[in-house]
């Protein structure tokens, strides 16, 4: 079964980046069959598709935060991660890791969540 | 992009049905039939309910159904049943392996 587990800082100063980690058990995140990205979600507000990460190394991302966010991934440890730069409170969020099939457009493998807090 | 428009809030009786929109652009929901939704319940990660405009995953009850017309989808919950009180999130492929989200939309079970 596969499983995503988001880690990293709970708390992050204005300015400052943000920086988090999916790990993956029960899957690849090598195989060619996936992309693997992340998604926010400000307390009490809806959901928004940060970027994704292909095997290939190619990278896609929300044109609204393409400025910031990086997406990267460690093949050996199985894992993927966020960068999101100059982060503010309004960068205040659950953040999510999300599966998407190739070929497919919709996620259907969730981290659990991890919420991460801008604030001096 | 801008993230697409859904009502802030449906209800229904146990036992009726509630629809709830999704209004994008021809350049989102009316440009691909990509249309997927999903469901959150309080504190929990999303779940996908609906993909492909109107596919089912597996284990999803087949109360659940989804639509689309031009730039706007739809998910229509039929025989309402307590447990599908949440909120619920539509997305579309945007191209370019863009996405968009809806701004969601929390239906309450009477």
């Amino acid at each position: 079964q596969l499983q995503l587990q988001e880690s990293g800082p709970g708390l992050v100063k204005p300015s400052e980046t943000l920086s988090l980690t999916c790990t993956v058990s029960g899957g690849s995140i090598s195989s060619s069959s996936y992309y693997w990205g992340w998604i926010r979600q400000p307390p009490g507000k809806g959901l928004e598709w940060i970027g994704s990460i292909y095997y290939s190394g190619s990278t896609f991302y929300s044109p609204s935060l393409k400025s910031r966010v990086t997406i990267s991934a460690d093949t050996s440890k199985n894992q993927f991660s966020l960068k999101l730069s100059s982060v503010t409170a309004a960068d205040t969020a659950v953040y999510y890791c999300a599966r998407r099939d190739w070929g497919k457009y919709f996620f259907d493998y969730w981290g659990q969540g991890t919420l991460v807090t801008v604030s001096s | 992009q801008s993230a697409l428009t859904q009502p802030p809030s449906a209800s229904g009786s146990p036992g009726q049905s509630v629809t709830i929109s999704c209004t994008g652009t021809s350049s989102d929901v009316g440009g691909y039939n990509y249309v997927s939704w999903y469901q959150q319940h309080p504190d929990k990660a999303p779940k996908l309910m609906i993909y492909d405009v109107s596919k089912r995953p597996s284990g999803v009850p087949d109360r659940f159904s989804g639509s689309k017309s031009g730039n706007t989808a739809s998910l229509t919950v039929s025989g309402l049943q307590a447990e599908d009180e949440a909120d619920y999130y539509c997305s579309s492929y945007a191209g370019s392996n863009n996405f968009v989200f809806g701004i969601g939309t929390k239906v309450t079970v009477l």
